[in-house]
């Protein structure tokens, strides 16, 4: 049973307008959640997290929101640039503080965004 | 420049045959982990080690085995008993303990494996 969906396998929008990417999970344990953006062939690469205590994180023009009554968080990028068309993954995890949590972190399936120019 | 290093980029072996993929890390980071990411997949999780001569089984460990003698080295052997070994297997690393108690993951570039 998948912990974390993505459930829109990919997303097109033109350069200059926001980006809205989504995530949901089921796992009420997981207190904290992490973006990650991945070019073809490459490593994915940190882009933003969000802890459970918190309902915004904003990083330039990234911003991820959490709702943890509905289980759902976004990432919003704005403006749009086509360097920032990649596959993003959502991933969650329960803190080793907490009973039962771990660290590690479990995976969406990943959205393709394309920015078009 | 600090980071972590997947060696070979690309690697081919025949069926049948084990292979050690190489994954090196000088971040002194306490926490190791190794993925497999399929074509329309997240990423799973194979094994994970979060201190030296110590690794724990992920969602996916059957087929494939793990060391942990340094900690800047995690080697990932995949045996002939996995029998889907064809994919990109992405290594990664992170702080463990002490009181922070999230922690990012820091991947490497990734080994894409195709056994013929």
């Amino acid at each position: 049973d998948q912990q974390v969906k993505q459930n829109s396998p990919s997303l097109s929008v033109q350069e200059g307008r926001i980006s809205i990417l989504n995530c949901d999970y089921t796992n009420s344990m997981f207190d904290y959640f992490l973006w990650y953006k991945k070019y073809p062939a490459e490593g994915p690469t940190f882009l933003i997290s969000i802890s459970s205590i918190k309902d915004k994180n904003e990083d330039g023009r990234f911003t991820v929101f959490l709702n943890k009554s509905a289980k759902h968080l976004s990432l919003h990028i704005v403006p749009s640039q086509p360097g920032d068309s990649a596959v993003y993954f959502c991933a969650a995890s329960a803190s080793r503080l907490t009973q039962g949590g771990s660290e590690k972190l479990v995976f969406g399936k990943g959205m393709k965004l394309t920015v078009n120019p | 420049d600090g980071g972590i290093t997947q060696s070979p980029k690309y690697l081919f072996r025949k069926e049948g045959q084990n292979v050690t993929l190489s994954c090196e890390q000088n971040l002194n980071h306490d926490a190791m982990y190794w993925y497999r990411q399929d074509p329309g997949q997240g990423l799973r999780l194979i094994y994970y080690s979060q201190i030296v001569n110590d690794f724990q089984k992920g969602d996916i460990a059957e087929g494939y085995s793990v060391s942990r003698e340094k900690k800047e080295s995690f080697p990932l052997t995949v045996t002939s008993a996995q029998k889907n070994p064809t994919a990109f297997y992405l290594c990664a690393s992170s702080i463990y303990g002490g009181t922070i108690s999230y922690n990012e993951q820091f991947f490497g570039p990734g080994t894409r494996l195709t056994v013929l």
